[in-house]
């Protein structure tokens, strides 16, 4: 386990139903991410949440919809889905600050393993 | 504006003989850089990372890197390719924490 907890591991869901991804992180970061990872594409950073603020919206669509509770939660709702939305749904945290701040030891992202989505 | 070049979208080595993963970074501020390995269907692993200590850093499973600013350069070496380092290989700069810029990956291949 790297600290950074996501579930499911694997998720099929019809193109009409909700469910959502869960994040949870014990590490005291205080950035959290989601990422999409396609078949042969980079990955692809979607929200960024510092001290549960959203602060990134990469234009993703409004059919992801991230909630962040607290510091150390984090959630994607997931509604009408397309197929090309199956992918690796990756969640990371990590401590973002300036040098004077953060020891340079805390950099670094903490990956979950992901959540496998397919939409049928 | 950072940014990250993985030189070889593919790398395929023999088992027991050296591995080298490229990666060459533009950066404005003194970065941060890292590899990050992913096996098939888990996430991201970090190996290792330079932060500004010594130049060259000693990672998991053998790897290592060296920072060389004069060619901008982090490339990933071990001296002797394992089967189970069949992977897909990142390298990720960031200056402080902010704004990590992740690279197109590398997959490393390990022929029997």
């Amino acid at each position: 386990e790297t600290g950074v907890t996501q579930t499911p591991r694997h998720l099929v869901m019809g193109m009409t139903n909700k469910k959502s991804l869960k994040c949870e992180q014990h590490l005291g970061h205080n950035a959290m991410y989601w990422y999409k990872q396609s078949a042969k594409k980079p990955l692809e950073l979607m929200f960024v949440y510092n001290f549960k603020e959203q602060t990134e919206n990469n234009s993703v669509p409004s059919r992801f919809s991230p909630e962040c509770p607290n510091s150390s939660h984090l959630f994607l709702h997931l509604h009408t889905l397309q197929p090309e939305d199956s992918a690796l749904y990756l969640c990371a945290s990590s401590q973002q600050g300036s040098q004077e701040r953060i020891k340079l030891s805390s950099y670094g992202y903490t990956f979950g393993s992901g959540t496998r989505l397919t939409v049928v | 504006a950072q940014s990250v070049t993985q030189l070889d979208s593919h790398v395929s080595v023999s088992e027991g003989t050296p591995v080298l993963l490229r990666c060459n970074y533009s950066s404005s501020y003194s970065p941060s850089l890292f590899w990050y390995v992913q096996h098939p269907n888990k996430g991201l692993q970090l190996l290792l990372k330079y932060t500004s200590a010594a130049t060259l850093v000693k990672g998991i499973n053998g790897f290592e890197a060296e920072f060389k600013k004069s060619e901008t350069s982090f490339h990933l070496t071990k001296p002797s390719a394992h089967m189970s380092d069949a992977a897909e290989y990142f390298c990720v700069v960031t200056n402080y924490g902010q704004n990590f810029v992740f690279g197109p990956g590398t997959r490393l291949s390990v022929l029997p």
